[in-house]
Formats: C-alpha cells, structure tokens, sequence
C-alpha cells in the first residue's frame, strides 16, 4: 500500500524567506505531483516529476527516486504563496490508477 | 482552453436522499478522476475514468458510483447520503491518468443535512 508522508504540516514564515517542503513515499512510483491549494477549494497542479528536479518561477520540485523522497522550493517567498501544498503519487505500472495524496503543508507567510 | 468545470458547486441534501454531481474536461482529456476531500481524512480517490469505462475505484462503498460519456463528461452518483458524505468532491481531468498532469475543476461542496 502506498503511504505518502509530509513535512511540516504547519509552516509560518516571513516574507522573503527560503521553503522546503519535504515529501516521502512508501513504495516505487511513475510520478511525483505536487499541488496548491487555495482557500475556497481550488486545486492548481505545480510540478509532476519523477526525477531530478524542475524549476518555475520561484518554485523549484527536486525528487530522490532511490530515497523515495520529494522536497517542494520556495525562493523568496512572498505573502501570496500562503496556501496549502500538497503532495501526490501515482503507482508504477500505468496511469490506471488515482493519487495517494500526504496531508498537506499549511504555509502562511508573513509580511 | 476552457478549464475544467464541476456542477453545480454547491448543494445540500438530506440523508437518505441521492446526488449527482458533473464534470466537464479539458477538450482532449479523455481521463477523468473523482476525489473527495474532508478536513478528517484529506484527499482520497474515489475512480477513474478513461474512454467510457472505470479503471479503477479507491475504497469507497458501493453507493459512490460514476460514468463517463463518449464525449468523456463525467458524472458521479452518491446514493442513500450520509452525514459523512459532506465533503468536497473534485474531478480532475488528464491525457493519461494519474502520470500525467491533472487539471482540477473547481469542486462541488456538498453539505448531508
């Protein structure tokens, strides 16, 4: 059974600091997703990945397939990053199957 | 591209009653996957769909139900609600399934009174 575990589950930071979120994963998957979402429901897809790393803007995605391990980069972080970001993984083998998803960060940055 | 869209977005009903709830994907997706999120248990997949037939279900009991059109609109039927069927329920559409990017609607909350 896949488990997916993530860290922090609450994170307060100033604006203008550098984020890790970390992602850990119990069995072998075809792809690592990383998600935000908003209060109000909205889910928007940050990253799929499965392996080494991806940049966007401030937002960096890194994964260690042989660690089983993803970690989620906010550079510069601002007030309008605060949401929750959430990790997702879909097993190997196919895409018939849906996302085990961790239990979500919590991030709220300060001004 | 239009995105992903969920109808309606919110509804209440009374336990005992049935629901139904639509997603429209992105043009092109022929994968739809329905999720439900409560503040206890998170994130959880209910199905998958893909060119008109279900893949694959998660751990739901038979009264959560779906299917999907030729033109892959998804629909997903909740009979005999519960009171702890009050829950955000997603969909998400793809190219694939779960490896391949997903696109979320905006979700339909619905409240089992």
């Amino acid at each position: 059974k896949n488990e997916v575990e993530q860290s922090p589950q609450n994170l307060t930071a100033q604006e203008g600091e550098f984020i890790t979120i970390n992602c850990s994963y119990s069995v072998g998957i075809s792809a690592l997703h990383w998600l935000q979402q908003h209060p109000g429901g909205g889910i928007v897809s940050l990253f799929m990945l499965s392996s080494g790393k991806k940049k966007h803007g401030r937002l960096i995605a890194t994964i260690n397939i042989q660690e089983k391990h993803s970690s989620l980069h906010i550079t510069a972080s601002h007030p309008r990053d605060s949401a929750v970001y959430i990790c997702a993984s879909s097993l190997s083998g196919g895409g018939a199957d849906g996302l085990t998803f961790g239990k979500g960060t919590h991030l709220i940055i300060q001004p | 591209k239009a995105g992903v869209t969920q109808t309606p977005r919110y509804l209440i009903k009374t336990r005992g009653q049935q629901v139904t709830l639509s997603c429209s994907p992105i043009s092109g997706h022929r994968s739809v996957s329905w999720y439900q999120q409560t503040p206890g248990q998170g994130l959880q997949f209910l199905f998958e769909y893909f060119s008109e037939t279900q893949r694959n279900k998660g751990n739901f009991p038979g009264r959560f139900s779906g299917r999907q059109f030729s033109n892959s609109r998804s629909e997903m039927n909740v009979s005999t609600l519960e009171l702890g069927d009050s829950a955000l329920y997603l969909c998400a559409s793809s190219l694939g399934g779960a490896s391949y990017e997903q696109y979320f609607g905006p979700g339909t909350r619905l409240t089992v009174t």
